[in-house]
């Protein structure tokens, strides 16, 4: 079992602040670093999949780096919206199988 | 095809009941895994399927867990004689393997919750 470490746990913003959180993993095996969004009462969706080292990735206000030799990979949200609270997980790949991390709950007040 | 469906959403049962959860992949994707939320932590394996081989198993599968994907399309995930400790959510997700088609991200469905009394 590989150890997928998030964080910060959680987080509250205020609406327009830019953030960011931490994936830590251990970089030997890696095959893949993916990157889920997780709305309550929704299924989780696929941000990100990277895999290459010094990968960035862009999606709209969202982003995301990757640095395989030192194994962390961090997201970023430029001018945080309401609409951006829910829990962002990331998962290594190697092998055949993921390993996702506990998660970063965050929450946007209007 | 409107993406993995799971049903039930939610299960409510007691102790030493058994249960079965359904998940329907989209029909593209050859690959099928099963995780386990619990509060407070991340999706934990379970199993995962390709085709209607299944190619892994996570210890955390005891012997009251088994999951078949028969005909390689719909798996389903039961739980015999249900403790407490199994009350969580549990996830499907469907893809093409990383390579293939696209790039192996997975499709989740909306979890089936159980809660065991």
């Amino acid at each position: 079992i590989l150890n997928v470490e998030q964080s910060p746990q959680s987080l509250h913003v205020q609406e327009g602040d830019s953030t960011n959180f931490t994936c830590s993993f251990p970089s030997s095996n890696f095959y893949a670093l993916h990157w889920y969004r997780w709305e309550t009462a929704k299924s989780p969706e696929a941000l990100f999949v990277m895999t290459l080292n010094g990968d960035e990735k862009k999606k709209g206000r969202i982003s995301a780096t990757l640095n395989t030799k030192e194994g962390y990979s961090y997201l970023y949200i430029k001018g945080s919206q309401p609409e951006d609270s829910a829990t962002y997980l990331c998962a290594l790949l190697t092998g055949n199988q993921f390993y996702f991390g506990t998660g970063t709950s965050l929450t946007v007040i209007p | 095809d409107t993406g993995v469906s799971q049903n039930p959403r939610h299960k409510i049962t007691k102790r030493g009941q058994n249960v079965t959860f359904r998940c329907d992949p989209i029909s593209e994707h050859n690959r099928l895994y099963w995780y386990r939320q619990t509060l407070g932590q991340g999706p934990e394996f379970l199993t995962y399927f390709q085709n209607e081989a299944q190619l892994e198993k996570s210890r955390l599968l005891s012997d009251r867990f088994s999951a078949e994907r028969p005909k390689g399309s719909f798996s389903t995930l039961e739980i015999q004689r249900t403790e407490q400790g199994d009350s969580a959510m549990y996830l499907c997700a469907s893809s093409f393997p990383s390579g293939t088609r696209g790039t192996g991200e997975l499709f989740f469905g909306e979890g089936s919750r159980l809660t065991v009394l």
